[in-house]
């Protein structure tokens, strides 16, 4: 059974579109993580969520808006996509009420593709 | 603000090679320091976490050390194969709100 699922798991899409990615951990942590890796592969923190409050939110345009419907799910919905956006999105979860210093389960990546 | 430096950046060895992969952060107070492998269009996959009061955690041929107050860490890869070849990457917690600062990683290549 696979931990972290993100789905899709390759997005092309034209640039002014809106878009979204789903992301689901069946670990019962209570943390979940969105993270953004560019092109020259450097992993950085976006957003996280504890018990669906928002925690962590690393200046990151508004165009981003996460949302987390219960604590198993943590999606990330784009608006107005730009080339910029083009990189591999990853989930996170890791236990603990706050988050706390947990060892972090990584899901499989979105790459999205802004054209 | 949390800097997570890992060199070298890339590394080739022969198969059967003992390596050594160096982090360093500028930031000492740490909660844990997190080592991880990404393959090739993959996500992440833990290998060690060492809790800021450890010194070094071992799993199979793989041991990482910790110096917290020199803002050190070693990941150290014994009798190295083929299918270590990878990109390792280096993480550190930190904050009161628990953020993953990661290194860019070494890509490893072990030839046979």
């Amino acid at each position: 059974d696979t931990a972290v699922s993100q789905t899709p798991k390759y997005l092309v899409t034209q640039m002014g579109n809106d878009k979204s990615i789903k992301c689901e951990q069946n670990l019962g942590h209570d943390t979940m993580y969105w993270y953004k890796q560019d092109s020259k592969k450097f992993l950085k923190i976006m957003f996280s969520y504890n018990n669906k409050e928002l925690i962590i939110n690393e200046t990151v345009p508004n165009r981003f808006s996460p949302k987390s419907p219960d604590k198993a799910h943590l999606n990330l919905h784009i608006n107005s996509l730009e080339l910029g956006d083009s990189a591999v999105y990853f989930c996170a979860s890791s236990q603990g009420v706050t988050g706390g210093p947990f060892e972090q389960y990584f899901g499989p990546g979105t790459r999205l593709t802004v054209t | 603000k949390q800097e997570v430096t890992q060199i070298p950046a890339a590394l080739s060895v022969p198969e059967g090679e003992n390596l050594v992969l160096n982090c360093s952060f500028t930031d000492s107070a740490i909660y844990n320091l997190q080592w991880f492998r990404q393959d090739p269009g993959k996500g992440l996959t833990s290998l060690l976490l060492i809790q800021s009061s450890q010194r070094e955690q071992t799993s199979g041929r793989l041991n990482a050390s910790l110096d917290k107050s020199s803002g050190r860490s070693t990941l150290y890869i014994a009798a190295s194969q083929p299918g270590d070849s990878a990109t390792y990457l280096c993480a550190v917690t930190g904050g009161s709100n628990y953020k993953l600062t990661f290194g860019k990683g070494t890509l490893l290549t072990v030839n046979p």
